[in-house]
Order: C-alpha cells, then structure tokens, then sequence
C-alpha cells in the first residue's frame, strides 16, 4: 500500500509553546489529507480535514486558531499545535486520500506522541 | 451519536482459526467501508474495503461481507496467525465526502 510518514514520531514541549507536525505522502500526491486524534483507549477522531491550496476544514469543536494546519503541496501537510498545554497531550495520527487506481482509501502515517509539560 | 459501532472490545481465538470482526451502522448515506488495525503507539494500517455496491470482497485471508438491509458488516480473518493479534478499526464514509467515521475498535487476541 501507499507510504505515510509524520515527522516527529514523539514530541515533548512545555506548555505554552508551538509544535509543528509534519506529514508526508511518499509514493503518491494527495489532494485531502486528514488530521486524527486519538485518546487512550478511545478511537480516532477527525479533527480536520486538509486541502491542498485552500483553508482546512475543521470539525466541530475543533478551535481552528490553536490547531493550524497548511497543505502547501499535494505531499506535505502540517499541524501546528499552538500555545500547547497538557490537556493537548495526546497520539495525532495523519492520513492521507490516494485516490488513483479505482480506489478511494485513505493511508495513515504512524502518529506522533505529544506530550505537554 | 456514535454512527459506527464495534460491539465486541475483544475477541480471542486460537491460531488456525476462524476470526470473525463485526461492525454496525446507523447511517443509511454510507457507502464505502474500510477495516483497518492497529498496533499501540502506531498509525492504522489499511486492510480491506467494500463499495456498498458490493457484498463481499476477499483479499488473501482477508474477506469483508456487508449486509446492507442489516447495516451490518464484518471482517473474517482465515485461519488466524498469532501476528494478526491487534486492535481491528471499522471504518465508514459516504459518497464524495470523504471523512472516515471510526468504530471504537476491537482487540483481536490469536493464542499459538
């Protein structure tokens, strides 16, 4: 299947600062990615989506101002955690639409671990 | 509002098994289904899918079978490997919009 890669695989910050994170399509260009959040023991949830060259689309109850997200190429998107505190400590996966070849799947990068001093 | 529902947080099974996944719906509009799983500490990996115009659809030991009158999809995994052992995500979407919508999984369990 297609390659996702995020970068950083684990982050640790003090509260009140900004992290980045990045996401790849390797193998193939992606139009949508999609930002996911996962808490313990809970499944994904959609955060976002993100569209090459326009604004992304956030969910409800997703503050747009305190997650910015761009999509500046058909292989990068990146989420910017602002002004982080603990409770934004969290496993934010990525995943990117591949839509060639007669199907519509979505590949996810294998996360990135944010914790929040 | 949970529109996608795994019932089961677990299942065990023998290795050389049959491993029956299952997975309800309650929104009508979807019509593309994915499974994906899960190790700790690492993103889904894709494993198969099904267009609502389909009822079955087998890839290897894979095969996924819907049941659109019951809303109702599951994955079979035969015969089960103790490296199949992870959390199995049900996975839906509707037409052009292409946000997936998550079960909250189910821990797959193969005993050697």
């Amino acid at each position: 299947g297609a390659v996702v890669s995020q970068h950083p695989s684990r982050v640790i910050c003090k509260s009140g600062t900004s992290v980045k994170i990045e996401c790849r399509s390797l193998d193939f260009q992606a139009t949508t990615m999609f930002w996911y959040r996962q808490f313990p023991k809970k499944s994904l949830m959609l955060m976002a989506t993100s569209n090459e060259g326009s604004k992304a689309t956030y969910e409800q109850g997703v503050e747009k101002d305190k997650f910015l997200i761009n999509h500046a190429s058909l292989t990068l998107s990146t989420l910017t955690v602002t002004s982080a505190h603990p409770e934004d400590s969290s496993f934010y996966i990525c995943s990117a639409r591949d839509s060639k070849g007669g199907t519509d799947t979505q590949y996810f990068g294998p996360g990135t671990r944010l914790t929040v001093l | 509002d949970q529109q996608v529902k795994q019932n089961s947080p677990s299942l065990s099974v023998q290795e050389g098994r049959i491993s029956i996944l299952n997975c309800d719906y309650t929104n009508s509009m979807f019509d593309y289904f994915l499974w994906y799983k899960k190790y700790p500490a690492e993103g889904p990996t894709f494993l198969i899918s099904i267009s609502s115009i389909k009822d079955k659809n087998e890839d290897g030991r894979f095969t996924v079978f819907l049941n659109k009158s019951a809303k109702h999809l599951s994955l079979h995994i035969v015969p089960s490997q103790p490296g199949d052992s992870a959390v199995y995500f049900c996975a839906a979407s509707k037409g052009s919009n292409y946000k997936l919508t998550f079960g909250k999984g189910t821990l797959l369990t193969v005993n050697p």
